[in-house]
């Protein structure tokens, strides 16, 4: 069946370091992929988005990048700041299909220690 | 705008009882979903809504669990009776319609703990 896995549950950097989150996604299907962060007691948050139509997308210190070809995607995040501690979650969906739902990985723990 | 609503935020109750988990969704929002979190199985899809109507339940454990929107800012999430193996993070979210932008809204989340 569908899912969404991440290689790692848990990642541990230095402040100022930059951090690399991975994820695989199983459905060919998907052409929609999110990264949400969760910090402690709180629902996700999303961070940044990417369609299938593209390789890379940037934004303020966080980078997505989609290969398509082995359905892989990571979250690069530079200058890893303590605020980044939180798990984060890659999400797929197939964004012009207004029925369906996004599928979640497991989550990766991001912890910072300055 | 407050965001989505969700209560109650922590709910202890013992096996057997009813619990009623709610939703407030963002206005406007044509889309609501159900998940929950647990430490094994992360993030789940129970089911979502469109305009207040069920669209896919698939991911609903059980009969035990149902869930309702009578009207476009209000849905719960309903557990009877209730078992321990149910005690996670309820996370109720929405989104607008088309385009399907994908981002959703998420809650705080409803900690249930089913001694």
């Amino acid at each position: 069946g569908e899912s969404v896995g991440l290689h790692l549950p848990t990642l541990s950097v230095q402040e100022g370091d930059n951090s690399i989150i991975n994820c695989a996604y199983s459905n060919s299907a998907s052409d929609y992929f999110i990264w949400y962060k969760q910090e402690s007691g709180k629902g996700p948050q999303f961070i940044i988005d990417i369609r299938s139509n593209m390789d890379k997308r940037q934004g303020q210190r966080v980078t997505v990048l989609l290969n398509k070809t082995v359905k892989h995607l990571s979250l690069q995040i530079a200058a890893t700041q303590p605020g980044d501690s939180a798990v984060y979650f890659c999400a797929s969906g197939e964004a012009n299909q207004a029925g369906t739902a996004l599928i979640f990985g497991k989550g990766t723990t991001l912890s910072v220690s300055s | 705008d407050a965001g989505v609503i969700q209560s109650p935020r922590h709910e202890v109750t013992e096996m057997g009882q009813e619990v009623t988990l709610r939703c407030k969704p963002i206005s406007g929002h044509d889309y609501l979903f159900w998940y929950r979190q647990t430490m094994m199985r992360g993030l789940e899809l129970l089911i979502y809504f469109n305009n207040n109507v069920p669209i896919d339940d698939s991911g609903m454990p059980e009969d035990r669990f149902s869930a309702k929107m009578p009207n476009a800012s209000f849905s719960t999430l309903k557990i009877q009776p209730s078992e321990p193996r149910d005690s996670a993070v309820y996370f109720c979210a929405s989104r607008p319609g088309l385009p399907n932008t994908g981002e959703l809204f998420f809650g705080e989340g409803s900690r249930l703990t089913v001694l």
